[in-house]
């Protein structure tokens, strides 16, 4: 299985801040790599996929970039509907594959 | 739009099977530009893929629950549905079922989840 890799898996922000999650791939994934946000006892929610298109209706201050095995996403200014988890995964092969999530708190 | 809900036993005793649906409206999944997959995420925990099922009757399994797991169709209901064999406690979950996109495999929309607890 292709593992993924996030870090941090928690931080602290104000809103306003620059944030940057850090996902990255056992083995090259190319860019097969979407992103997800998940509010607490809601459902994951697609912001990314192919690791940089934005999914229809999703803020553009939601941002992804790499390929191969390094990936980030970026809120360019926390807002506070942002604070929440997110989770990176991998499309690239089956068992499709999560990362652990970075859980973002307001500082 | 596509709307999807999972629906089942909230309470499943060790050794016995989850059996759970998904409705699906606004959308057939007789699509063949979709597959309709199942993700669990233990409380507290990440998430686990287990697997899809596309129009045409193909599945494709986690390895790690290939033995216990399937999941199947019934285009005239518009639904999917999960049975998970012999259960254990480490099978607690919410239980999501997902539209996944055919080529790049991403998984958009989601159900709301259902909390099924294995527990005697």
């Amino acid at each position: 299985d292709i593992q993924m890799t996030q870090s941090p898996s928690s931080l602290s922000a104000s809103v306003g801040d620059r944030v940057t999650i850090t996902c990255r791939a056992s083995q090259s994934i190319s860019d097969y790599l979407n992103w997800y946000q998940q509010k607490p006892g809601k459902a994951p929610k697609l912001l990314i996929y192919a690791a940089s298109t934005l999914q229809r209706g999703v803020p553009s201050r939601f941002s992804g970039s790499g390929s191969g095995t390094d990936f980030t996403l970026t809120v360019s200014s926390l807002q506070p509907e942002d604070f929440a988890s997110y989770y990176c995964q991998q499309s690239y092969a089956t068992p499709f594959t999560f990362g652990g999530g970075t859980k973002v708190e307001i500082k | 739009q596509v709307q999807l809900l999972e629906s089942g036993p909230g309470l499943v005793k060790p050794s016995e099977t989850l059996s759970l649906t998904c409705s699906v409206s606004g959308g057939s999944v007789s699509s063949n530009t979709f597959y309709w997959s199942w993700i669990r995420q233990p409380p507290g925990e990440g998430l686990e893929w287990i697997g899809y099922v596309y129009y045409t009757g193909r599945t494709i399994y986690n390895p790690s629950l290939k033995s216990r797991v399937s999941i199947s169709m019934d285009t005239s209901k518009n639904q999917l549905s999960l049975n998970l064999r012999s259960v254990t406690a480490a099978d607690t979950a919410v239980y999501f079922c997902a539209r996944e996109e055919a080529t790049r495999d991403w998984f958009d929309p989601w159900g709301q989840g259902t909390l099924v607890t294995v527990s005697s």
